[in-house]
């Protein structure tokens, strides 16, 4: 059962253009979510996150957008920099501590 | 700069060997987190531990895999006997939310 869905394995922008990656979330209780950025060879890092009282979370070049009547969030890189190609992945956190990760998305910017 | 370890970094074995990651998480956080990372499932939870103890081990075959936290500063995960379909990247974290900082993760090969 994946709560947390990628749908898109991959992307690929041109440098300087904006890179939209999306998320799907399934249950209606998660009200906190998170994005992690992971290069090859190394473990994902916190990237920004989002609280259900908000609708845009905003920090430099990245924005995340939560539509909850949706279930669906977004995150904005503008401008895409070829040093943002890397691994995203959508959180959300179930129980207290635990975390539930979406597949992930391949971001390719190129120049 | 604190920083969760992991070894091996890789390791290649052949079917039915016993396999045992280890894993320093950063001093003084009292949650551990053992992940798999495929292709198809993305991120999947295996197992956690707070304050050294067990908290949720529903996400490893518990038939193979087993999880420990001898101390503080050691987690361990050791499939035995291996298979195949164990050929993952394996990640350790620790902390939570935003601060659930990861290691490098163990890049393992099942022959």
């Amino acid at each position: 059962d994946q709560q947390v869905k990628q749908n898109s394995p991959s992307l690929s922008v041109q440098e300087g253009r904006i890179s939209i990656l999306n998320c799907d979330y399934t249950n209606s209780m998660f009200d906190y979510f998170l994005w992690y950025k992971k290069y090859p060879a190394e473990g994902p890092t916190f990237l920004i996150s989002i609280s259900s009282i908000k609708d845009k979370n905003e920090d430099g070049r990245f924005t995340v957008f939560l539509n909850k009547s949706a279930k669906h969030l977004s995150l904005h890189i503008v401008p895409s920099q070829p040093g943002d190609s890397a691994v995203y992945f959508c959180a959300a956190p179930r129980d207290t501590d635990k975390l539930i990760f979406g597949t992930g998305t391949r971001l390719q910017v190129f120049p | 700069d604190a920083r969760v370890t992991q070894t091996p970094r890789h390791k290649v074995t052949e079917m039915g060997q016993e396999v045992t990651m280890r894993c320093q998480p950063i001093l003084g956080h009292n949650t551990v987190f053992w992940y798999r990372q495929t292709m198809m499932q993305g991120l999947e939870l295996l197992a956690y531990f707070r304050n050294r103890a067990p908290l949720d081990d529903s996400g490893m075959p518990k038939d193979r895999f087993s999880a420990e936290m001898p101390d503080a500063t050691l987690a361990t995960l050791k499939i035995q006997p291996s298979e195949p379909r164990d050929s993952a990247v394996y990640f350790c974290a620790s902390g939570f939310y935003e601060t659930q900082y990861f290691g490098p993760g163990t890049r393992l090969l099942v022959l």
